[in-house]
């Protein structure tokens, strides 16, 4: 299985960006790198994903190194709401059927 | 509607019980998804439907029964299950096969306690 690595945790405060690491030295040629958040008591919800071109969306953006075996998420101004575990996810493929592999996720503090 | 719900939200449940966990998403996707959570530990995957039909077993034991009655409903059947399996029971679901990227909805859990 593929597998990513990041820290245990980050703390950041309030309206100041946030750059969130991850490596995936593994990943194969044609895999995406996909981000979730899992807020408190809450399932993770998806944040944002990309193959090889750095991607934005309305929540954050990801910066893909270019041999793709790190990637880092920006949130750009963290509020109190972004406080959560971020994982980043790569896929793995069994009988044609793709099933995520979580990496231990980055618990983010967001400090007012 | 884009949400995944899970009934009942906390189950407590003896050895000897036979319980069943519900899921049930309207957003027309065809794969649907269990994962275990323990406590601080990222999610890990125990099943996966593609079009109603079991394509992924990650090894779960067998007191643990998935079942898919239609491609909008997911069970999970529990029988004399151990007090190692207290977590978070996560369902989620995705468009499957035919999609060039399926993003996962997940539900909010149901929280198992095993006594």
């Amino acid at each position: 299985d593929a597998k990513t690595t990041q820290p245990n945790s980050m703390e950041s405060n309030e309206e100041e960006p946030v750059h969130l690491p991850c490596n995936h030295s593994t990943i194969s040629g044609t895999d995406y790198i996909h981000w979730y958040r899992q807020l408190p008591s809450q399932g993770p919800e998806y944040v944002i994903h990309g193959l090889t071109s750095n991607v934005n969306n309305r929540m954050a953006s990801l910066a893909i190194a270019e041999d793709r075996k790190s990637s880092t998420l920006i949130l750009h101004r963290a509020t109190l709401r972004d406080a959560a575990v971020y994982y980043c996810i790569l896929r793995d493929r069994v009988s044609g059927t793709y099933k995520y592999i979580f990496g231990t996720g980055t618990r983010l503090k967001v400090l007012a | 509607d884009t949400e995944v719900t899970q009934t009942p939200k906390h189950l407590v449940m003896g050895m000897t019980n036979k319980k069943s966990l519900k899921c049930e998403q309207h957003m027309g996707h065809r794969a649907m998804y269990w994962y275990k959570q323990k406590a601080k530990k990222p999610p890990e995957l125990m099943f996966v439907y593609s079009y109603e039909k079991l394509s992924i077993n990650e090894s779960v034991p067998s007191r643990f029964s998935p079942e898919c009655p239609n491609s909008s409903l997911l069970n999970l059947h529990l029988h004399a299950l151990q007090p190692e399996d207290s977590a978070l029971y996560l369902c989620a679901s995705s468009h499957g096969r035919g999609f060039t990227y399926n993003e996962q909805f997940f539900g909010p859990g149901t929280r198992l306690t095993v006594l």
